[in-house]
C-alpha cells in the first residue's frame, strides 16, 4: 500500500490528452513539491517533472504538472505511442522522514 | 556528464548479506545527498534509504531499517548499501539516484543509475 495513490492504469488514443492523479496528505504533497518519473520497461526511471511543474531540459512541453491541496496531477497532451510507459509521482514525507512514491500508473496509447 | 553506476548485485541465500556500490562521476559527489530505490520484479518503485552529502544524516524505509546500512566514501566518490538478513522480498533491482536541491520541500531525484539486480533465493 503506497503512501501516494495513483490509478493503476490509464489508456487513450494517439493525439488525445490524459491526466494522471496522485493523492497524498498534508505530511507529503500538502507541504512539499511533487516530482514525476517516467519509466520504460527494462530501463531506469527518469525525472519528467520537478518541483511540481518544472520540466527538465529535453522534456517536451506536452508534459505538465500541477498541484492542488494534497493532490497532484501529471498532464500529457498530444499522446504518442512512444509515451507508453509507467509513471510515478514522488515527494518527501515530513512525518515519515522518508521519500515516498505513488504505486505507479501504466499508460497505454491505443 | 553525470553518471551513477551500481555494482555488487547477485544471488544470495535468505539470511545472507550483500553489499552494493554506486560509483559516481561527472559531478562533485560530496555536494549531493544520494538515495537508494528498489523495484521488485513487476512492481513499482520503493524508496529504500538516503544519506546526506556529508554522511551525517541517514534515513531508512521501515521495511529495511535495522537490516540495511547506507554509507558513502566521498574520497572514492562511492555510495554503498550493506544489506544483511536478506529476505526473499528484498529481491529487486536496486537503483542509486541523486538528490537535487538541499531543501526537502523542493527536492527530487534528478539522475539515476541503471540498477543492480539482487536475487534472494535458496
Amino acid at each position: 500500500q503506497s503512501v501516494l495513490t495513483q490509478p493503476p492504469s490509464i489508456s487513450a488514443a494517439p493525439g488525445q490528452k490524459v491526466t494522471i492523479s496522485c493523492s497524498g496528505s498534508s505530511s507529503n504533497i500538502g507541504n512539499n513539491y511533487v516530482s514525476w518519473y517516467q519509466q520504460f520497461p527494462g530501463t531506469a526511471p527518469r525525472v519528467l517533472i520537478s518541483e511540481t511543474n518544472k520540466r527538465p531540459s529535453g522534456i517536451p512541453d506536452r508534459f505538465s504538472g500541477s498541484k492542488s491541496g494534497t493532490s497532484a496531477t501529471l498532464g500529457i497532451t498530444g499522446l504518442q505511442t512512444g509515451d507508453e510507459a509507467d509513471y510515478y509521482c514522488g515527494t518527501w514525507d515530513n512525518s515519515l522522514s522518508a521519500w515516498v512514491f505513488g504505486g505507479g500508473t501504466k499508460l497505454t496509447v491505443l | 556528464q553525470v553518471q551513477l553506476v551500481e555494482s555488487g548485485g547477485g544471488v544470495v541465500q535468505p539470511g545472507g548479506s550483500l553489499r552494493l556500490s554506486c560509483a559516481a562521476s561527472g559531478f562533485t559527489f560530496s555536494n549531493y545527498g544520494i538515495h537508494w530505490v528498489r523495484q521488485a520484479p513487476g512492481k513499482g518503485l520503493e524508496w529504500v534509504a538516503f544519506i546526506r552529502s556529508d554522511g551525517s544524516t541517514r534515513y531508512y524505509a521501515s521495511s529495511v531499517k535495522g537490516r540495511f546500512t547506507i554509507s558513502r566514501d566521498n574520497s572514492k566518490n562511492t555510495l554503498y548499501l550493506q544489506m544483511d538478513s536478506l529476505r526473499a522480498e528484498d529481491t529487486a533491482v536496486y537503483y542509486c539516484a541523486r538528490k537535487k536541491n538541499s531543501d526537502w520541500i523542493l527536492s527530487f531525484l534528478d539522475y539515476w543509475g541503471r540498477g543492480a539486480l539482487v536475487t534472494v533465493s535458496s
